[in-house]
């Protein structure tokens, strides 16, 4: 079974704190992602990595950064958390070869909770 | 651009009905098309997905969705409620952007309550 694994499911940080979110997946997967998750707004995608060291901004990438240093593992970043990024944080991760890529199934991680305080 | 639209927020029914999940979609390119579930505090996990193949797609637990390029909907259906099926439910398309990439747009969500 493909294994998308988020080290830290609660957190509580300060504002001005720098808050990482690490996600590991181990089914040797090109492609990761980072999602936000808020109630009425659905997933909002964060940002996208395609391979290693490449990055894409998704829809909401303010106040985020990422780091993709090993295939199998995706950082999220918050340079300075603020209440506004009180949230679920929500890793995946899926192939990315291009033959039929748009249906590869996408695995989620079970969420990082995060609180600003 | 491509878009989903979940036409209800909520749904619910009783245990052992039938359970249906309504999902539009636009897309200019041919797209994938999804249904995860989420249940509290839980990741998202696939339930199935339609890519091409037939339109008429089954996935686990006994749900199934029918892809209706006419009508650009792929509705989820399970013929009986059962309590554990209480969770929220999201409507995903995908479409091949290139250099292996693809874009996945997100419905906002259908949570289904059933009742005992």
């Amino acid at each position: 079974d493909v294994k998308v694994t988020q080290s830290s499911r609660y957190l509580v940080k300060r504002t001005g704190e720098k808050v990482f979110l690490e996600c590991v997946q181990d089914m040797d997967h090109e492609n990761m992602f980072w999602y936000r998750q808020d109630p009425g707004l659905g997933l909002r995608l964060i940002y996208f990595s395609y391979d290693v060291k490449m990055k894409e901004k998704g829809d909401i990438p303010e106040g985020y950064s990422v780091s993709r240093e090993k295939k199998e593992r995706f950082s999220l970043i918050l340079e300075s958390a603020s209440t506004n990024q009180t949230s679920m944080y929500l890793c995946a991760s899926s192939r990315g070869d291009r033959a039929g890529a748009s249906g590869n199934t996408i695995y989620f991680g079970e969420g990082s909770w995060l609180t600003v305080v | 651009a491509q878009s989903v639209t979940q036409l209800d927020s909520h749904v619910s029914v009783s245990e052992g009905t039938p359970v249906l999940l309504r999902c539009n979609y636009s897309s200019s390119y041919s797209p994938s098309l999804f249904w995860y579930v989420q249940h509290p505090n839980k990741g998202l996990q696939l339930l199935l997905k339609y890519t091409s193949a037939a339109t008429l797609v089954k996935g686990i637990n006994g749900f199934e969705a029918e892809f209706k390029k006419s009508e650009t909907s792929f509705h989820l259906t399970k013929p009986s409620a059962h309590m554990s099926d209480a969770a929220e439910y999201f409507c995903v398309v995908s479409v091949l952007r290139g250099a292996g990439s693809y874009q996945l747009t997100f419905g906002k969500g259908t949570k289904l309550s059933v009742i005992p």
